[in-house]
């Protein structure tokens, strides 16, 4: 099946600096990608629906200037977390494929806040 | 806004026994249903994919079931091995203005030998 990375698998930092985690899709294009997050014991949450070429969409509640999202080509999608704070400590994970039933999902960056 | 509910929300067996796992969702006005694997600090892997109008599909030892007009998917799985020990999350497919995945929680299966 297809494959997709992300990059880093975690990180840690301080309160207040910027994250970015790369997802890429190794052997396959794709005009859409998805960014979910999801808490410890929780389901996964779409946070938004990142298209090639335009502006990502979020979904409600989800604020688009702490979480830039930039899909500059047709096999990466970036998402930064800006001054991250604890509370944004997750697991970020993103989706890419086809078809929204088609979709191959990345291992998922762990992301820790101090 | 659909709601997805999964039952148990974790579940240990002995090696050999059959399970089923549970899920339910608010709105019946959905795309597909599909049951994902989910292993620790890992991605997830599709398992089953059904179509709205399907009832059931079936991957070696899984079998899935459907029924849309009452909200409710179960996962089967027979004669359950210790390889099967992960976190099985049911997500339902909507269509506005996306599409969109919403997940319950999962239930995290334990299968001891």
């Amino acid at each position: 099946g297809a494959v997709v990375s992300q990059h880093p698998s975690w990180v840690i930092c301080k309160s207040g600096t910027s994250v970015k985690i790369e997802c890429r899709s190794l052997d396959f294009q794709a005009t859409t990608m998805f960014w979910y997050r999801q808490f410890p014991k929780q389901s996964l949450m779409l946070m938004a629906t990142s298209n090639e070429g335009s502006k990502a969409t979020y979904e409600q509640g989800v604020e688009k200037d702490k979480f830039l999202i930039n899909h500059a080509s047709l096999t990466l999608s970036t998402l930064t977390v800006t001054s991250a704070h604890p509370e944004d400590s997750s697991f970020y994970i993103c989706s890419a494929g086809g078809r929204i039933d088609e979709q191959f999902f990345g291992p998922g960056t762990r992301l820790t806040v101090l | 806004k659909q709601e997805v509910t999964q039952i148990p929300a974790a579940l240990s067996v002995p090696e050999g026994e059959n399970l089923v796992l549970n899920c339910s969702f608010t709105d019946s006005a959905i795309y597909n249903l599909q049951w994902f694997r989910q292993d620790p600090g890992k991605g997830l892997t599709s398992l089953l994919l059904i179509q709205s109008s399907q009832r059931e599909q079936t991957s070696g030892r899984l079998n899935a079931s459907l029924d849309k007009s009452s909200g409710r998917s179960t996962l089967y799985i027979a004669a359950s091995q210790p390889g099967d020990s992960a976190t099985y999350l049911c997500a339902v497919i909507t269509r506005g203005s996306n599409y969109k995945l919403t997940f319950g929680k999962g239930t995290l299966l334990t299968v001891n030998p």
